[in-house]
């Protein structure tokens, strides 16, 4: 079946301008996350939503940062007047549980890669 | 607050032999997940390995295997028989059984190189 999708692929921004990053959770998972990858770093965590429960926004690094999820479904990312610091690739994750067990096993899309100029 | 070390950012191996990547991780409780990902430059993170903290017996997926010795919080990741495909990026992360977000926690990351 289809895998989790993320688009756009790339994105190169000016300072200062809103961008939107969106994510397809595999079909049927109730989890999804979104990290952020700064280059040569590991992951960091960013948000959490898991079915219609409010989500989790303890590693958002700051109110630029906002996340929505519709229908339990597609998310959206979306940073408000970038920095150049927000440069990264940001992936997103679902998976089918939270419970424990193989179930809660995250897959990741491919991630956006956001450069701002 | 639970962390995740690799101290090697960079390993070659020459293809079909085996190499072993490593990680340790602090963390004061006792039960757990690890995890080994890997990342080639299509950028998507692929679960390799999964071992659970509470089984003493080391997971093992065909040609990968991990060496988790618990009370020295080291996990490790055995590739045998490596394949130029094997050649990515990969991390090591750690995910709390309590934490009520179920991040995981992830290491810096370790590039393996296959030499034909």
């Amino acid at each position: 079946g289809a895998g989790v999708s993320q688009s756009p692929s790339n994105k190169v921004t000016e300072k200062g301008k809103d961008v939107e990053l969106r994510c397809d959770p595999i079909s049927g998972h109730t989890a999804l996350y979104w990290y952020r990858q700064s280059l040569g770093q590991g992951l960091e965590f960013l948000i959490y939503f898991q079915g219609n429960s409010a989500p989790d926004k303890s590693g958002l690094p700051s109110d630029r940062f906002s996340a929505e999820r519709t229908g339990g479904s597609v998310s959206t990312l979306t940073i408000q007047r970038t920095q150049q610091e927000d440069s990264a690739v940001y992936l997103c994750a679902s998976s089918l549980a939270v419970s424990g067990g193989p179930a809660d096993t995250q897959y990741f899309g491919p991630g956006t890669r956001l450069t701002v100029l | 607050a639970q962390t995740v070390t690799q101290s090697q950012p960079e390993m070659s191996v020459q293809e079909a032999e085996t190499v072993t990547l490593s990680c340790t991780y602090d963390t004061s409780e006792s039960d757990y997940y690890l995890f080994w990902y890997k990342q080639p430059p299509s950028r998507q993170m692929i679960l390799v390995i999964r071992q659970e903290a509470y089984k003493q017996q080391n997971a093992t997926e065909n040609r990968f295997s991990v060496n988790f010795q618990k009370a020295a919080k080291s996990f490790s990741l055995k590739i045998s028989d490596s394949q130029l495909g094997d050649a990515a990026m990969y991390f090591c992360a750690y995910r709390s059984v309590w934490d009520s977000n179920y991040q995981l926690i992830w290491g810096a990351g370790t590039k393996l190189i296959i030499k034909p």
